[in-house]
């Protein structure tokens, strides 16, 4: 699975949109961009993915460059409940393939202040 | 839908006791996964269950071991436990090859 890049920590005003980065510039044709969060003391959460088109969900929109390198989460109106950290991982899309081994980075700690 | 369901939330045990943990994946989910999380290492891959069958596994030693029932629910075993598997605990459960994983709030495990 590819490498995926980070920041350590993001603060976000509540209300406001909250645009998480993830550098990922090793990805193959064939793996998928996924976010997930967790709150402490929580498992983590799955909020989108994507291969190469942008996404939305109810949740959070994802961009995703054109060379695919890159892309970024949009919070777009964040809240306090949104407090958590932001993990971007890359992967196959077909976990029969690989199975369900997830990788975790040290992910982007978002913190939304009111 | 109810989510991935873990119990207990939290337990204590003792150097060597062992400890099951159980797993109650989303309605409809065949493959089960277990993971181990801990301040240092991060998240650990422990293993995946598809169709009460064993499909990967993770860098553990043999005193990690689980299973999966008929129902997908999954239990999760932990013999002659150490202070280093002290750690939170989480199942994870998927639908099908290219559906995401969703986990459980996981199980806290304190050895003293």
């Amino acid at each position: 699975d590819a490498k995926t890049t980070q920041p350590p920590s993001m603060d976000c005003a509540e209300g406001r949109a909250a645009n998480l980065p993830c550098n990922h510039s090793t990805i193959s044709g064939n793996e998928y961009v996924y976010w997930y969060r967790q709150i402490h003391s929580q498992g983590p959460q799955y909020i989108i993915h994507g291969l190469k088109n942008n996404e939305t969900n109810e949740m959070a929109s994802l961009i995703i460059t054109e060379d695919r390198k890159s892309s970024t989460l949009i919070l777009p109106h964040a809240t306090l409940r949104d407090t958590a950290v932001y993990y971007c991982i890359v992967r196959v899309g077909a976990w029969e393939t690989s199975g369900s081994r997830l990788t975790f980075g040290e992910g982007t700690q978002l913190t939304v202040n009111p | 839908k109810a989510g991935v369901t873990q119990t207990p939330r939290y337990l204590i045990k003792t150097r060597g006791q062992q400890v099951t943990l159980s797993c109650s994946p989303i309605s409809g989910h065949r493959s089960v996964s277990w993971y181990q999380q801990t301040p240092g290492q991060g998240l650990q891959f422990l293993f995946e269950y598809f169709s009460e069958t064993q499909r990967n596994k993770g860098n553990f030693p043999g005193r990690f071991s689980g299973r999966q029932f008929s129902n997908s629910r999954s239990e999760m075993n932990v013999s002659t436990l150490e202070l280093g598997d002290s750690a939170l605990y989480l199942c994870a459960s998927r639908s099908s090859y290219n559906s995401p994983l969703h986990f459980g709030n996981g199980t806290r495990l304190t050895v003293t």
